[in-house]
């Protein structure tokens, strides 16, 4: 069962703007994480935040979290043609989390052009 | 690094073969979990496994079966492999960790693209 939505599903950017992707989910959480897929690859785990952070940042990504309104974004700040990828939020549930379970969105394709 | 290893990138099955997807783990992780991706609609779930020789089905077990009698080892298997089962496989693993700290953080192998003919 999807616990996260991403908006949008696809988002096509110049390099060096700004990109942003919207993340929703239905149910409290221990924590939310966003991955990023290559074409035709598996999934590579970018950043977690956990319920009672607001904001968290790693290098160009900024992620914000809102539990009030059980929504996450992922910024990517002065995109990369090299960005271009699927990116997918996740979450756990804080109850009935059963072992180490996930639960994914749909993605948000993003396409940053040189 | 943890590194995820599926057999295959890709492979090719005609309908009604059984087929046996494996998945290898170097880091000592509990959890291991099988998807599977279609355009459209995101990862699903098929089998988890949380130690050896347990599993727990997930949202799509239907026609797959699962085996860990290794901890470092999970196979998916398809018993009579159909049209619908063509689809990207994803192998993923985690640590298991106390509940209250628990981050999760999946590992994915980069795939196997399964057509049956």
């Amino acid at each position: 069962s999807q616990q996260g939505e991403e908006d949008p599903q696809a988002l096509s950017i110049q390099e060096g703007e700004n990109a942003t992707m919207n993340c929703s989910y239905k149910t409290s959480i221990n924590n939310l994480q966003w991955y990023r897929q290559n074409s035709g690859r598996g999934l590579v785990h970018l950043i977690l935040i956990r319920s009672n952070e607001r904001e968290k940042h790693s290098g160009r990504l900024r992620v914000t979290l809102d539990t009030s309104k059980k929504s996450s974004s992922l910024l990517i700040t002065a995109s990369r043609a090299a960005d271009t990828a699927s990116y997918f939020c996740a979450t756990d549930r804080d109850r009935g989390s059963t072992l180490g379970r996930l639960y994914f969105g749909r993605g948000t394709q993003l396409t940053v052009w040189p | 690094d943890v590194k995820v290893t599926q057999s295959s990138r890709y492979l090719v099955k005609r309908t009604g073969e059984k087929v046996f997807l494996e998945c290898v783990q170097d880091m000592d992780h509990e959890n291991m979990f099988w998807y599977r991706q279609d355009p459209g609609l995101g990862l699903r779930l098929i089998y988890f496994s949380y130690d050896v020789k347990m599993k727990e089905k997930g949202d799509i077990p239907e026609g797959y079966s699962v085996s860990r009698e290794k901890k470092e080892r999970f196979s998916l298997i398809l018993e009579s492999a159909s049209t619908n089962q063509t689809s990207m496989y994803l192998c993923a693993s985690s640590l298991r960790q106390g509940f209250v700290r628990a981050k999760n953080i999946q590992y994915f192998g980069a795939g196997t693209r399964l057509s049956v003919l």
